[in-house]
Parts: C-alpha cells; structure tokens; sequence
C-alpha cells in the first residue's frame, strides 16, 4: 500500500514565477492538507481539501490556491512567487472520521 | 488561537540517556494531540498520540500523557538510541473524530544522540 506521494522531489524556480505541486493521498484517504515548512520551523497549514472543495484555509494570500480531483489526488498553485515562498511543502491526508494525518516526503523549493 | 510550544532546543544526549521534550499548548475545548518525528530530508512521521485527557500514547518506546490540568504533552523515553535523532514536532488537532482540521504544530525540538 502506497504512502502519501508528492512530486516534483525538489523544484527551482525564479521570482514571479509560478509553480505547480502534486500530491496523491494514501489509498483509502479522501481529505487532504498541505503544509509550508520554512527552514527551522514547524509547518504552517496552508489549506485543507474535501470532496474538491477547499474546506478550511490558513493565513495563507491568494498567491496560494489549489485544487482536488475526483481521484482524490490534490495540486497546490503558487503564483508570483517570492524569495519567502522558498520551503518545503508537505501534503498529508486523512480517512473518513480518522483526525490522523499522514504525511508525504515534501517537495522543495527553491526560489531564486 | 491554537497554539503549541515546545521546550527551547537542541538536545544532545549519550546514548541510553532518559529523553524528555516538553510540549505545552493553548486551545479551546479538548483537541487531540500528537508527536510527529522528521529524519532528516524526510517528511513527518507520526510517532504517537492522544485524544482525551489523561490517555497515553505510546509508540518505539516513546511515551507521552495529555495532561488536561497542565495542558502539556511531555515526550519520554528511557533510553534513546542513535538512531533517535531526528527533528520532534508537537502538534494539536481540533474537531477530534473527524478528518476535518488542521494540525497546529510547534517550533519543533533538534534530538541528536551520541554514541
């Protein structure tokens, strides 16, 4: 049974740029959450999705957006980035009436 | 707000060393609480938790007690090993039962354990 997977591994990418993350959930989980993670912190929750709705939302700007598919799996959308968006970004997802979240491997990056 | 705080780190320890990382956390009503464990450029792994006052979670020898009274989430273990080090995270989670919510995290506590 396949664990959270996010892609790309690692992305650079130049300010005002725009970038696409990808996140397929563990089989069986239909929410999903992603995550920023600065260096040397915690991660901070970005926005959570439900039945292809976002359901939830951090103190995150529209810069940030996303989308769920029929199949569960999840995009997040950065637009105009900034030096400051340079982290990794975790996705997790969660089962229906579980509060686990489990957690992919992240995608890094990195913005010149 | 929600919020977690975690003992100031890093921690360095001899191997076999008693372990205790101190997690506290501000919050309405009763979340759930969790410890997550992250190895170096990996992601989060959960490593234990606890829904209602007074459960222990228990996990790889790592234990930790939700203490409504103290609002802490204090992560144990008696002797650690070398492959204990890793960045520990405490975290809380409302709306417990359900998918919904987002994970509050601390700042996240450095262990590095000597041979």
């Amino acid at each position: 049974d396949a664990g959270v997977t996010q892609s790309p591994t690692h992305l650079i990418k130049t300010r005002g740029q725009q970038v696409t993350l990808r996140c397929s959930p563990k089989s069986g989980h239909d929410t999903v959450s992603w995550y920023q993670q600065a260096l040397g912190q915690g991660p901070q929750f970005i926005f959570q999705y439900y039945e292809e709705e976002e359901r939830q939302r951090g103190n995150f700007p529209d810069r940030f957006s996303g989308h769920q598919f029929p199949n569960y799996s999840s995009e997040l959308n950065v637009n105009a980035l900034l030096l400051g968006d340079s982290a990794l970004y975790l996705c997790a997802s969660s089962s229906p009436g579980v509060n686990e979240q489990f957690f992919g491997p992240g995608t890094r990056l990195t913005v010149l | 707000g929600d919020s977690v705080t975690q003992m100031e780190g890093p921690v360095t320890l001899s191997e076999e060393a008693f372990l205790t990382i101190n997690c506290t956390y501000t919050a309405t009503g009763y979340p759930s609480l969790f410890w997550y464990v992250q190895y170096p450029g990996e992601g989060l792994q959960l490593l234990l938790k606890a829904t209602k006052a007074d459960d222990k979670g228990s996990n790889k020898g790592f234990e930790a007690t939700y203490r409504k009274e103290t609002t802490s989430f204090h992560l144990e273990k008696g002797s650690v090993q070398v492959s204990d080090s890793a960045v520990y995270f405490c975290a809380l989670k409302r709306a417990g039962g359900t998918s919904y919510g987002k994970l509050t995290f601390g700042q996240g506590t450095i262990l590095t354990v000597h041979p």
